[in-house]
Parts: structure tokens; sequence; C-alpha cells
């Protein structure tokens, strides 16, 4: 019963290059939540989709970063032209509903570097 | 005003005594309530959530929730050194779950 899965887990980018980050939720989850964390800092929400739908991305800066959550295949969150402030764990967590009913359950996360 | 605070620590207690973690959040309409539990390089896991006033308790953990001092606390009975983490607490505003976290405080439990 796999969990939340994200890849790659360590992804280092030059600055100016696009990175792709993936998280496919656990099995029967239709909910998936983008956070970044900055080094000894909190998590910061990022963005909330469901299938084929972004419902709330008023955590996604609004120029470089997009994410997606497609029919078929994994969710992406894509960061173009990458900066060394980009440089953190991006971590995917997934739900079964949106309710409070249904806890997030995280992935192990994708460490960014920018060089 | 940050919307969820905690004391960054590090909070250092013996094996065996009690840790107590507190958290205090700004926004009164706060409905759900959640700690988590991060080591160092892993993955946030949730260990305990609260939506009424009170006590609940799992285990070692007990949660507590005042939502008319906006305050919610963990306690964790006979600390292991297995418990030294960071822990997070996060808030959910709305009826669905996009959790507002605190910046974590970090537990160390001595031997």
């Amino acid at each position: 019963n796999a969990g939340v899965m994200q890849n790659p887990r360590h992804l280092v980018r030059r600055r100016g290059q696009e990175a792709r980050l993936r998280c496919s939720p656990m099995k029967g989850h239709s909910h998936v939540y983008w956070y970044r964390q900055l080094p000894e800092e909190g998590l910061k929400f990022m963005v909330y989709l469901q299938k084929e739908n972004i419902i709330d991305e008023s955590g996604m800066p609004k120029e470089r970063f997009s994410a997606e959550f497609p029919k078929e295949g994994p969710s992406i969150l894509r960061i173009q032209q990458v900066v060394r402030g980009d440089s953190a764990a991006y971590f995917c967590a997934s739900s079964r509903t949106g309710g409070e009913d249904s806890p997030l359950h995280f992935g192990n996360g994708t460490r960014l570097t920018v060089t | 005003q940050k919307e969820v605070e905690q004391n960054s620590g590090p909070l250092s207690v013996p094996e065996g005594a009690i840790a107590s973690l507190n958290c205090t959040y700004s926004d009164r309409v706060s409905q759900s309530f959640f700690w988590y539990r991060q080591y160092s390089g892993k993955s946030p896991e949730l260990i305990m959530s609260i939506y009424s006033n009170g006590d609940k308790e799992d285990g070692r953990f007990t949660a507590q929730l005042n939502k008319a001092s906006q305050y919610v606390s963990l306690l964790i009975r006979d600390s292991q050194p297995s418990d030294s983490a960071t822990y997070l607490c996060a808030v959910s505003n709305n009826a669905g779950n996009m959790l507002t976290f605190g910046g974590g405080t970090r537990l160390m439990v001595k031997p």
C-alpha cells in the first residue's frame, strides 16, 4: 500500500533551467496539495488541486510557477527559469476528500538545489 | 503577526519527562488543528488531530485545544529519545484541508 510518491528525491538545476517535480497521491486519494519548506522553516502552502482542476493557488508565485494534476498520471509542479531562492524542499500531500475528516498524508519531498 | 506561531526551541527534556509543546493561532474561524512530527530530512507525519475544545488522548500523546484563547498544545508523556524531532502545528480555517503551518518546535529528549 504505497504512500504518496514524489520524484525525484533530489534535483539540482542551474539558474535559468526548468524544474519539474512529480507527485503520485496515495491510492484512492484525489486531492493533492503542494507545500514548500525553506531550511529551518515551516511548510508554506502553494497550491491545492483535484483531478484536472486547480482549486486554490493562492500560495503560488504568480510568475514562473505552475501546477497541474491531469486525469491520468501524477501531479506536476513546474518551475521555469529557476533562481537560487527557489532552493527548498517541496512536499506534496494528498487526501481522500477535501474535508477535515480526511487528513493530509505527505510524500518524502523533492529537495531542489539551484546552483 | 504570523498566523500560526510556535516557539522554535530547541525544547530539551530528559527521558521519561513530559514534553509540552505550544501553538497559538490568529484566525478565530479556525476549525481543525493538527500536530505533525518531522524528523530531520524526512516528511511530516500526522500524529494528532483535534477539532473541539478540551483534551484528546492517543497513547503517550495528548492534544489540548482552547478556542477562546486561540491556543493548542501537545503533551508527550514518558518522552523517549526517539521523540526527538520537530513538531509542526497546523491549522485549517475552512471546511477543506488547506493547512497553515507554524514554524515548528524542535524537541530534544536526552537519555
